[in-house]
């Protein structure tokens, strides 16, 4: 079974509508994010939550909100969604416990999100 | 300037051929980095992380230049397999979370 998980792996839904994308993982780690990848913009970070009770916004946080409901899960809600949120969407863990030269992210195999 | 440039490319390159790519980096305290390989419609995996030393792993060898802020990846013998895109991620570490990917560099790899 994969490590990162991420459900739906494709939606296609209006504009207007609530989405929410979910996470989990099995490899313990305490850090997850949620990136968007759009083509000749690379991966840009949305949230960011160090643990169950820390979420901090990413540099696109705008038109999304996240819910870390347990150390394994790591939820992203487009309370409103819109065109220009059509993209692909990660999920990533990591584990900073050996220090900042070991912080490998986990990638989750992404959800295909199209607004029309 | 944006943060972390890399040429997107695409390198086409025969099998068995050396290819190098090189990215820059802005911010000189940037303390951490890495190369990721992400193949089409896939998500990024780590390829390896780049030690101030260097590093080479097979055929892969990943090196860190901080007075020039750029990192690079030489890949020799070039296998179809390695067809994909490369990510270069720098993380600062300065103060708060901002680990900062690349767009990525195309490589296609030719029979």
């Amino acid at each position: 079974d994969a490590d990162v998980t991420q459900t739906p792996r494709n939606r296609i839904t209006k504009t207007g509508k609530r989405i929410m994308l979910e996470c989990s993982q099995t490899k313990g780690h305490d850090r997850m994010y949620w990136y968007r990848q759009d083509p000749g913009l690379g991966l840009r970070l949305i949230y960011y939550s160090f643990d169950v009770k820390d979420i901090n916004k990413g540099e696109i946080s705008d038109g999304y909100s996240v819910s870390r409901q347990a150390q394994a899960k790591f939820s992203l809600s487009l309370e409103s969604a819109i065109p220009n949120q059509t993209a692909l969407y990660f999920c990533a863990t990591s584990d900073l416990s050996r220090g900042p030269s070991t912080d490998t992210q986990y990638f989750g195999p992404g959800t295909r999100l199209t607004v029309l | 300037r944006k943060e972390v440039e890399q040429d997107p490319g695409p390198f086409n390159v025969p099998e068995g051929a050396t290819v190098a790519f090189n990215c820059t980096y802005s911010n000189s305290a940037s303390q951490s980095f890495f190369w990721y390989r992400q193949d089409c419609r896939k998500e990024p995996k780590l390829l390896m992380s780049v030690y101030s030393s260097g590093n080479e792993d097979g055929r892969f060898t990943a090196q860190l230049n901080r007075a020039s802020q750029y990192i690079s990846l030489l890949i020799r013998d070039s296998k179809l397999s390695d067809s994909a895109t490369y990510l270069c991620v720098v993380n600062p570490w300065t103060g708060g979370f901002k680990t900062i990917f690349g767009a990525g560099t195309r490589l296609f790899v030719k029979a």
